[in-house]
């Protein structure tokens, strides 16, 4: 059976902090590692999807690293803001390039 | 606008009653998916299909039906609702049917309850 598991499963931070929460995923068969930002009343966007062992991606403030080897993603947020209150979501694709395999989330809180 | 949209958006229904959520995507998404998202469950896909007449059978199929007669649209039927069903039900589109290297964009999310 395949588990995707993210921690830790809630967090809170003052603004101007930063902070990092973890992906782990199983390290065989890797295809895809695919982050998510879901705020509350809306839908999940997509944030990064990362194929390659050792890549870096970063959107503004925010990046994330991958290493498929261990199995394992972070997302880090730089200097966070209010808006950045979310449920961060990973996911993974085993290779079968069908479906992917989700974690439960990060719920993020940043306090003003 | 590319977008996913879902209707209705919120609906209370009684058990039994058959009901159909509509999805569509304006972007010529080849893959097409359906999620139900429960507290402490996470996302779970009910079926996918990557392609017009081709789909399958995701983690929780069982009490739904879908169909794919044309690129756009993904309804997801619920033949005889029952109260477990009761969820947050999305509908997601990737550009490729082999949507792993492809993020998924998400619709607004359906608010079902069933009595």
């Amino acid at each position: 059976i395949l588990n995707v598991e993210q921690s830790p499963q809630s967090l809170h931070v003052q603004e101007g902090d930063s902070t990092n929460f973890t992906c782990s995923f199983p390290s065989s068969n890797f295809y895809a590692l695919h982050w998510y930002r879901w705020e509350t009343a809306k839908s999940p966007e997509a944030l990064f999807v990362m194929t390659l062992n050792g890549d870096e991606k970063k959107k503004g403030r925010i990046s994330a690293t991958l290493n498929t080897k261990e199995g394992y993603s972070y997302l880090y947020i730089k200097g966070s803001q209010p808006e950045d209150s979310a449920t961060y979501l990973c996911a993974f694709n085993a290779g079968n390039n069908r479906k992917l395999i989700w974690g439960l989330g990060t719920s993020l809180a940043v306090n003003p | 606008e590319a977008q996913v949209t879902q209707n209705p958006r919120y609906l209370i229904t009684v058990t039994g009653k058959k009901l159909t959520v509509t999805c569509s995507q304006n972007m010529n998404h080849e893959y097409m998916s359906w999620y139900r998202q429960d507290p402490g469950l996470g996302l779970r896909q009910i079926y996918y299909s990557m392609n017009v007449e081709v789909t399958d059978k995701g983690d929780v199929p069982e009490g739904y039906k879908v169909s794919r007669k044309e690129k756009r649209n993904f309804p997801l039927i619920l033949e005889s609702p029952s109260p477990n069903q009761t969820s947050l039900y999305f509908c997601a589109s990737s550009p490729h049917r082999m949507t792993g290297g492809f993020e998924q964009y998400f619709g607004p999310g359906t608010r079902l309850t069933v009595t």
